[in-house]
């Protein structure tokens, strides 16, 4: 079974700062996704940042990119220039790929919560 | 477009009452899933369904049941509650075939067995 782990229950940074969130995961699959969601006060889940285990280059999207280590099983998320609005639990999360269809549900790790010093 | 909706958005059971959490989705997507989420974890997946006429367990099944009625919605049912349920419930979707397979989530619903 593949789990994820998320070693830093909490994280506090300033605004304006950088800040990054480790994650680390364990499988056995060699083609796969992991994401990062973010969840605040309102409890919605956001997608922040979503990368291909496939491709080398790592996901930018914005402020939020990530640093993907495949053979490491790390999956760092970058926060730039920090902003109040990011305060929230941050989830990383594994998904396999299936080949011929279906479907499989995510692994989630056990989130860092991020507090943005103003 | 609403995405994933689902109802109700607060619950409160006794012990031995039964439920139903209902989610729905306008994005014609195939595949959805239902999590649920305790203090201090991340979401567990509870059942999913990959298309419709189609259910699986996930990681942790016991006590509740789910049915795909249509290809836009799926029920999650709590036959009969117990204070380990007490739990925030998301309900997401998927489509496996679109090009981000990503997983869209429902505002949640809170459920509180006493």
């Amino acid at each position: 079974a593949q789990t994820v782990t998320q070693s830093q229950p909490e994280m506090s940074v300033q605004e304006a700062e950088t800040v990054t969130l480790s994650c680390t995961y364990d499988t056995s699959e060699s083609d796969y996704y992991l994401f990062w969601y973010k969840q605040p006060p309102s409890r919605q889940m956001i997608l922040v940042i979503r990368q291909e285990a496939y491709k080398q280059q790592n996901a930018t999207e914005n402020r939020f990119s990530v640093n993907f280590q495949k053979a490491a099983k790390s999956f760092s998320l970058k926060i730039s220039d920090s902003q109040l609005g990011d305060a929230a639990m941050y989830f990383c999360a594994y998904r396999r790929v299936y080949s011929g269809g279906g479907a499989d549900g995510l692994t989630f790790g056990k989130g860092t919560h991020l507090i943005i010093q103003p | 477009n609403a995405g994933v909706t689902q109802t109700p958005k607060f619950q409160v059971l006794k012990t031995g009452q039964s439920m139903t959490l209902q989610c729905a989705q306008d994005m014609n997507h195939n595949s959805m899933y239902w999590y649920r989420q305790d203090p201090g974890m991340g979401l567990r997946l509870i059942y999913y369904s990959a298309s419709e006429g189609t259910t699986d367990k996930g990681e942790v099944p016991n006590g509740y049941n789910v049915s795909r009625l249509n290809k836009r919605e799926f029920s999650l049912r709590l036959e009969s509650a117990a204070p380990s349920q007490t739990s925030v419930y998301f309900c997401a979707s998927s489509d496996l075939a679109g090009p981000t397979d990503t997983q869209y989530f429902g505002p949640g619903t809170r459920l509180t067995v006493l």
